[in-house]
């Protein structure tokens, strides 16, 4: 069955510091992957997805993530990171029946 | 257009009392799902649709009902509330496998 695990429930960072959020996954096949950012109190937002291709995809925002399949990992970077970023960010996996990680939340310190 | 639209945004419900929650599509896509949140387990598939007449469950599809008659419609039921559905509800609608999301609905049972 396929599943995500998102290793860190909270990070926290500084301003301006960069950022790796950890997502690993399983899937019986080659994965859709997929990160989505919820603010406080709306609904998700897609950040990013890799379907097949180049490994490394860009996102909204500044945001990449690099998928490895030796690793089953697809983890999440962005360089920089703003005020504007603090929120709850979810990896998933799959297709019509898309599972979910339980999910990073991310504080940003000034 | 409007996207994926739910309704209730708030309810709360006595223990035992039945209801619907609507979601609503108008992008014409055929596949659907309804999550729950819960806090520090991510969203939990409920119940997901590929298509008008056919329905499948997902990770956490007891107590709960749903049909979908249409393509743009996906109502799901709660037939007989539990404080344990206490949730935030999540309608997605899929293209090409990306998930565009409700604004959700806050489901309190009492």
């Amino acid at each position: 069955a396929q599943s995500v695990t998102q290793p860190d429930i909270h990070i926290t960072v500084s301003e301006g510091a960069s950022l790796e959020l950890r997502c690993n996954y399983s899937y019986g096949a080659t994965p859709y992957l997929f990160w989505y950012v919820q603010s406080p109190g709306q609904g998700l937002q897609l950040l990013l997805k890799y379907f097949s291709g180049d490994t490394l995809v860009q996102g909204i925002k500044g945001f990449e993530a690099e998928f490895k399949r030796s690793q089953s990992s697809f983890n999440l970077r962005k360089p920089s990171v703003h005020w504007s970023d603090a929120a709850e960010y979810f990896c998933a996996v799959g297709n019509n029946d898309m599972r979910f990680g339980a999910g990073t939340r991310l504080t940003v310190k000034p | 257009n409007a996207g994926v639209t739910q309704t209730p945004k708030f309810q709360v419900l006595k223990t035992g009392q039945s209801m619907t929650l609507q979601c609503a599509q108008d992008m014409n896509h055929e596949y659907m799902s309804w999550y729950r949140q819960d806090p520090g387990m991510g969203l939990r598939l409920i119940h997901y649709s590929v298509g008008a007449g056919i329905t499948d469950q997902g990770e956490v599809p007891n107590g709960y009902n749903v049909s979908r008659s249409t393509t743009e419609d996906f109502p799901l039921r709660l037939l007989s509330a539990a404080p344990s559905q206490t949730s935030v509800y999540f309608c997605a609608s899929i293209r090409g496998s990306e998930a565009f999301f409700g604004q959700g609905t806050r489901l309190t049972v009492v």
